[in-house]
C-alpha cells in the first residue's frame, strides 16, 4: 500500500458540477497539503493542514473547499469550477518540522 | 524575488556525462533542502534531503549545500536516458512554518 493516496486518478467534470477528491495517508505524519499542477507550471501551494488545522490558504478562490477531519485524511472539494481549473492536483504529507513531504500519485481533473 | 529559484532549461547532457542542477533560496533561515524527481505527468519523487553544509552522496546523485550563499546543487553522474525529467528543488525553512517551497523546476534531457 502506497503512503500517500488521491482517488479518483482522473475526473472529468462540467462547470456546474459538484465533486470531491480525496487524499489518505497512511504514514503517521501530521501536515497534509493540497498542490496544484498546470500544464508546464510550477507547483502551486494551495492549502496545508497541521494538526488538522489549516495554516495556509495560498488566495485559493472559494470554489475549491479544502476539509480536513482528521490528520490522516484531506479533502478538496470542487465545485462550479472553470475550464482553467484543469490541472494536476497533488496530495502531499510530513511531518512536522524540517522533514521531507511525500506526494500522491494525484488527481488529473478536466473541466468541460 | 522567488524564493526558491531554478533555471527551467531545458538543460541538456550526452549520457554519460554529469549534470549539474542548481538552486537558489531567499530565505536565511531555511533549514532542510530537497530535490524532487518529476516524470511528465506524474507526481514528484523525493531523490536527496541535505541538511547541513557540504556533500551528500546516494548512488550517482550527490546534493551539495552552501548556505552561506543560499544555493544548493544536484549533479548526477553517470547521467541515463531515464534520467530525463524535470527536477524540483524545495526549501522548508524557519520563517515558512511546515511549508514546502518549491522552486519552478529544471528540465533535464539526457541524449543517448
Amino acid at each position: 500500500e502506497t503512503g500517500v493516496t488521491q482517488t479518483p486518478r482522473h475526473l472529468v467534470m462540467g462547470m456546474t458540477n459538484k465533486k470531491s477528491l480525496k487524499c489518505e495517508q497512511h504514514l503517521g505524519h501530521n501536515a497534509m497539503y493540497w498542490y496544484k499542477q498546470s500544464a508546464k507550471k510550477p507547483l502551486e501551494l494551495m492549502f496545508v493542514y497541521n494538526f488538522k488545522e489549516q495554516t495556509e490558504n495560498n488566495s485559493v478562490p472559494s470554489r475549491f473547499s479544502p476539509e480536513c477531519p482528521n490528520s490522516s485524511h484531506l479533502f478538496l472539494h470542487l465545485h462550479t469550477l472553470q475550464p482553467e481549473d484543469s490541472a494536476l492536483y497533488l496530495c502531499a504529507s510530513s511531518q512536522e518540522g524540517y522533514t521531507e513531504a511525500f506526494f500522491g500519485q494525484g488527481t488529473r481533473l478536466t473541466v468541460v | 524575488q522567488k524564493e526558491v529559484e531554478q533555471n527551467s532549461g531545458p538543460l541538456s547532457v550526452p549520457e554519460g556525462a554529469i549534470a549539474s542542477l542548481n538552486c537558489t533560496y531567499s530565505d536565511r533561515g531555511s533549514q532542510s533542502f530537497f530535490w524532487y524527481r518529476q516524470y511528465s505527468g506524474k507526481s514528484p519523487e523525493l531523490i536527496m534531503s541535505i541538511y547541513s553544509n557540504g556533500d551528500k552522496e546516494d548512488g550517482r546523485f550527490t546534493a551539495q549545500l552552501n548556505k552561506a550563499s543560499q544555493y544548493v546543487s544536484l549533479l548526477i553522474r553517470d547521467s541515463q536516458p531515464s534520467d530525463s525529467a524535470t527536477y524540483l528543488c524545495a526549501v522548508k525553512g524557519y520563517n515558512a512554518g511546515n511549508m514546502l517551497t518549491f522552486g519552478g523546476g529544471t528540465r533535464l534531457m539526457v541524449k543517448p
